[in-house]
Protein backbone atom coordinates (compact mmCIF):
# COMPACT_ATOMS: atom_id res chain seq x y z
CA UNK A 1 0.00 0.00 0.00
CA UNK A 2 0.94 3.43 -0.35
CA UNK A 3 1.70 6.06 2.05
CA UNK A 4 3.60 8.40 4.58
CA UNK A 5 5.64 6.34 7.00
CA UNK A 6 6.96 8.83 10.42
CA UNK A 7 9.01 7.75 12.42
CA UNK A 8 9.36 7.05 15.39
CA UNK A 9 5.99 7.42 16.79
CA UNK A 10 7.06 8.80 20.09
CA UNK A 11 10.54 11.04 20.66
CA UNK A 12 12.21 12.63 23.68
CA UNK A 13 14.58 15.44 23.40
CA UNK A 14 16.75 16.80 26.08
CA UNK A 15 17.98 20.16 26.65
CA UNK A 16 20.46 21.19 24.28
CA UNK A 17 19.70 18.35 21.91
CA UNK A 18 19.12 18.13 17.92
CA UNK A 19 16.47 15.62 16.89
CA UNK A 20 15.44 14.40 13.84
CA UNK A 21 11.95 13.10 12.76
CA UNK A 22 11.88 10.63 10.10
CA UNK A 23 9.00 10.83 6.95
CA UNK A 24 9.07 9.12 3.98
CA UNK A 25 6.34 8.26 1.34
CA UNK A 26 5.99 5.79 -1.63
CA UNK A 27 3.01 7.97 -3.65
CA UNK A 28 5.74 9.08 -5.78
CA UNK A 29 4.64 12.73 -4.98
CA UNK A 30 6.35 15.60 -6.25
CA UNK A 31 5.64 18.10 -3.04
CA UNK A 32 5.96 17.39 0.87
CA UNK A 33 5.45 19.10 4.01
CA UNK A 34 5.72 19.37 7.43
CA UNK A 35 3.31 20.20 10.31
CA UNK A 36 3.52 21.02 13.92
CA UNK A 37 -0.30 20.52 15.64
CA UNK A 38 -0.29 21.83 19.39
CA UNK A 39 -3.59 21.33 21.82
CA UNK A 40 -6.65 22.57 20.41
CA UNK A 41 -4.99 24.39 17.46
CA UNK A 42 -4.77 23.77 13.75
CA UNK A 43 -1.87 23.00 11.68
CA UNK A 44 0.87 25.32 11.38
CA UNK A 45 3.40 24.78 8.46
CA UNK A 46 7.35 24.72 9.33
CA UNK A 47 9.01 23.78 5.89
CA UNK A 48 7.90 22.46 2.66
CA UNK A 49 9.52 21.45 -0.45
CA UNK A 50 7.98 21.62 -3.46
CA UNK A 51 10.46 19.50 -5.42
CA UNK A 52 13.66 17.17 -4.90
CA UNK A 53 16.76 19.51 -3.69
CA UNK A 54 14.13 22.15 -2.76
CA UNK A 55 12.76 23.71 0.10
CA UNK A 56 11.20 26.71 1.49
CA UNK A 57 10.43 28.14 5.13
CA UNK A 58 6.72 28.24 6.04
CA UNK A 59 4.87 30.15 8.75
CA UNK A 60 7.03 28.63 11.97
CA UNK A 61 10.80 27.61 10.67
CA UNK A 62 12.57 29.05 13.42
CA UNK A 63 14.71 26.34 15.08
CA UNK A 64 14.08 23.88 12.73
CA UNK A 65 16.01 22.60 9.45
CA UNK A 66 15.21 20.21 6.70
CA UNK A 67 16.63 18.12 3.46
CA UNK A 68 15.69 16.67 0.20
CA UNK A 69 18.12 15.05 -0.95
CA UNK A 70 15.46 12.43 -2.20
CA UNK A 71 11.95 12.65 -4.01
CA UNK A 72 10.74 10.03 -1.32
CA UNK A 73 12.38 11.57 2.07
CA UNK A 74 11.96 15.02 3.91
CA UNK A 75 13.38 14.57 7.38
CA UNK A 76 13.13 17.34 9.70
CA UNK A 77 15.33 17.97 12.43
CA UNK A 78 14.45 20.35 15.32
CA UNK A 79 17.57 22.03 16.77
CA UNK A 80 17.99 23.50 20.12
CA UNK A 81 17.48 26.68 19.34
CA UNK A 82 13.25 25.99 19.05
CA UNK A 83 12.79 27.05 22.52
CA UNK A 84 8.91 25.22 22.34
CA UNK A 85 9.13 21.73 20.65
CA UNK A 86 7.01 19.88 22.38
CA UNK A 87 4.26 19.60 19.88
CA UNK A 88 2.67 16.63 17.48
CA UNK A 89 4.66 16.67 13.80
CA UNK A 90 2.58 15.61 11.03
CA UNK A 91 4.21 15.05 7.38
CA UNK A 92 2.28 15.32 4.78
CA UNK A 93 2.87 15.00 0.78
CA UNK A 94 0.99 16.16 -2.21
CA UNK A 95 1.11 15.06 -5.87
CA UNK A 96 2.43 18.20 -7.26
CA UNK A 97 2.71 21.85 -6.47
CA UNK A 98 1.07 23.07 -9.36
CA UNK A 99 -2.67 24.60 -8.42
CA UNK A 100 -4.52 23.42 -5.33
CA UNK A 101 -4.84 19.58 -4.46
CA UNK A 102 -4.88 17.11 -0.92
CA UNK A 103 -2.43 16.32 0.87
CA UNK A 104 -1.51 12.79 2.37
CA UNK A 105 -0.72 12.78 5.91
CA UNK A 106 1.34 10.49 7.98
CA UNK A 107 0.43 9.18 11.57
CA UNK A 108 2.77 11.70 13.24
CA UNK A 109 5.66 11.88 15.52
CA UNK A 110 4.68 13.23 18.96
CA UNK A 111 7.99 15.02 20.72
CA UNK A 112 8.14 15.99 24.30
CA UNK A 113 11.42 17.30 26.36
CA UNK A 114 12.95 15.03 28.83
CA UNK B 1 -3.05 37.23 7.13
CA UNK B 2 -5.12 35.36 5.22
CA UNK B 3 -7.77 32.92 8.08
CA UNK B 4 -9.72 29.89 8.54
CA UNK B 5 -11.96 29.35 11.32
CA UNK B 6 -14.70 26.90 12.65
CA UNK B 7 -17.33 27.90 14.26
CA UNK B 8 -17.91 25.30 17.43
CA UNK B 9 -14.62 23.93 18.82
CA UNK B 10 -17.00 21.12 19.89
CA UNK B 11 -20.08 19.26 18.86
CA UNK B 12 -21.94 16.43 20.43
CA UNK B 13 -25.02 14.27 18.62
CA UNK B 14 -27.03 11.55 19.10
CA UNK B 15 -25.78 8.51 17.10
CA UNK B 16 -28.42 8.60 14.13
CA UNK B 17 -28.71 12.36 14.04
CA UNK B 18 -27.00 14.39 11.23
CA UNK B 19 -23.96 16.91 12.28
CA UNK B 20 -23.01 19.69 10.60
CA UNK B 21 -19.95 21.33 11.15
CA UNK B 22 -19.07 24.78 9.81
CA UNK B 23 -16.19 26.89 8.37
CA UNK B 24 -15.61 30.06 7.72
CA UNK B 25 -12.66 32.03 5.52
CA UNK B 26 -11.47 35.18 4.88
CA UNK B 27 -9.76 35.28 1.29
CA UNK B 28 -12.07 35.46 -1.27
CA UNK B 29 -9.30 34.38 -4.35
CA UNK B 30 -9.73 30.95 -2.46
CA UNK B 31 -10.45 28.06 -5.04
CA UNK B 32 -10.05 24.83 -3.06
CA UNK B 33 -11.62 23.32 -0.15
CA UNK B 34 -11.32 20.43 2.02
CA UNK B 35 -12.56 18.15 4.79
CA UNK B 36 -9.64 15.69 6.93
CA UNK B 37 -10.93 13.85 9.37
CA UNK B 38 -8.59 13.64 12.42
CA UNK B 39 -8.87 10.31 15.23
CA UNK B 40 -6.77 10.61 18.06
CA UNK B 41 -2.37 9.96 17.87
CA UNK B 42 -3.15 10.09 14.29
CA UNK B 43 -2.71 11.66 10.85
CA UNK B 44 -5.73 13.77 9.24
CA UNK B 45 -7.81 11.91 6.38
CA UNK B 46 -8.92 13.05 3.56
CA UNK B 47 -12.55 13.32 3.35
CA UNK B 48 -14.26 15.01 0.92
CA UNK B 49 -13.17 18.11 -1.31
CA UNK B 50 -14.92 20.96 -3.15
CA UNK B 51 -13.36 23.35 -6.13
CA UNK B 52 -14.64 27.09 -5.91
CA UNK B 53 -16.75 26.56 -9.20
CA UNK B 54 -19.65 24.06 -7.51
CA UNK B 55 -21.57 24.30 -4.70
CA UNK B 56 -22.08 21.22 -3.38
CA UNK B 57 -20.17 18.08 -3.38
CA UNK B 58 -21.60 14.51 -2.34
CA UNK B 59 -19.42 11.47 -0.75
CA UNK B 60 -20.60 8.26 0.84
CA UNK B 61 -22.50 9.71 3.94
CA UNK B 62 -21.03 13.39 3.52
CA UNK B 63 -22.22 16.27 1.83
CA UNK B 64 -19.92 19.36 1.23
CA UNK B 65 -21.60 22.94 0.74
CA UNK B 66 -19.93 25.77 -0.48
CA UNK B 67 -20.89 29.34 -0.21
CA UNK B 68 -18.61 31.85 -2.07
CA UNK B 69 -20.74 34.90 -1.29
CA UNK B 70 -20.34 34.57 2.31
CA UNK B 71 -16.70 32.72 2.44
CA UNK B 72 -18.59 29.47 4.53
CA UNK B 73 -17.97 25.79 3.91
CA UNK B 74 -19.89 23.16 5.40
CA UNK B 75 -19.99 19.42 5.86
CA UNK B 76 -22.44 17.52 6.95
CA UNK B 77 -22.96 13.47 8.17
CA UNK B 78 -25.75 11.73 7.84
CA UNK B 79 -27.16 9.30 10.14
CA UNK B 80 -23.75 9.67 12.50
CA UNK B 81 -22.35 6.66 14.09
CA UNK B 82 -19.47 5.93 16.72
CA UNK B 83 -17.00 5.84 14.40
CA UNK B 84 -17.39 9.01 13.31
CA UNK B 85 -15.88 10.98 16.50
CA UNK B 86 -12.87 12.66 16.02
CA UNK B 87 -11.80 16.08 15.05
CA UNK B 88 -12.68 17.52 12.21
CA UNK B 89 -10.82 20.14 10.13
CA UNK B 90 -11.74 22.35 6.91
CA UNK B 91 -8.31 23.54 5.24
CA UNK B 92 -8.65 26.22 2.13
CA UNK B 93 -6.40 26.36 -0.99
CA UNK B 94 -5.55 29.09 -3.05
CA UNK B 95 -3.81 28.54 -6.46
CA UNK B 96 -0.34 27.25 -5.04
CA UNK B 97 0.39 24.56 -3.30
CA UNK B 98 0.02 25.57 0.43
CA UNK B 99 -3.29 24.66 2.36
CA UNK B 100 -4.61 26.69 5.65
CA UNK B 101 -6.03 25.04 8.29
CA UNK B 102 -8.69 26.27 10.69
CA UNK B 103 -8.69 24.87 14.16
CA UNK B 104 -10.83 21.80 14.19
CA UNK B 105 -14.16 20.62 15.52
CA UNK B 106 -14.14 17.73 17.99
CA UNK B 107 -17.40 15.25 17.43
CA UNK B 108 -18.35 13.56 20.02
CA UNK B 109 -21.58 10.68 18.95
CA UNK B 110 -23.35 9.62 21.67
CA UNK B 111 -24.86 6.47 21.85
Amino acid sequence: DGGITQSPKYLFRKEGQNVTLSCEQNLNHDAMYWYRQDPGQGLRLIYYSQIVNDFQKGDIAEGYSVSREKKESFPLTVTSAQKNPTAFYLCASSIDWHGSKSQHFGDGTRLSIL
Amino acid sequence: GESVGLHLPTLSVQEGDNSIINCAYSNSASDYFIWYKQESGKGPQFIIDIRSNMDKRQGQRVTVLLNKTVKHLSLQIAATQPGDSAVYFCAVGNQGGKLIFGQGTELSVKP
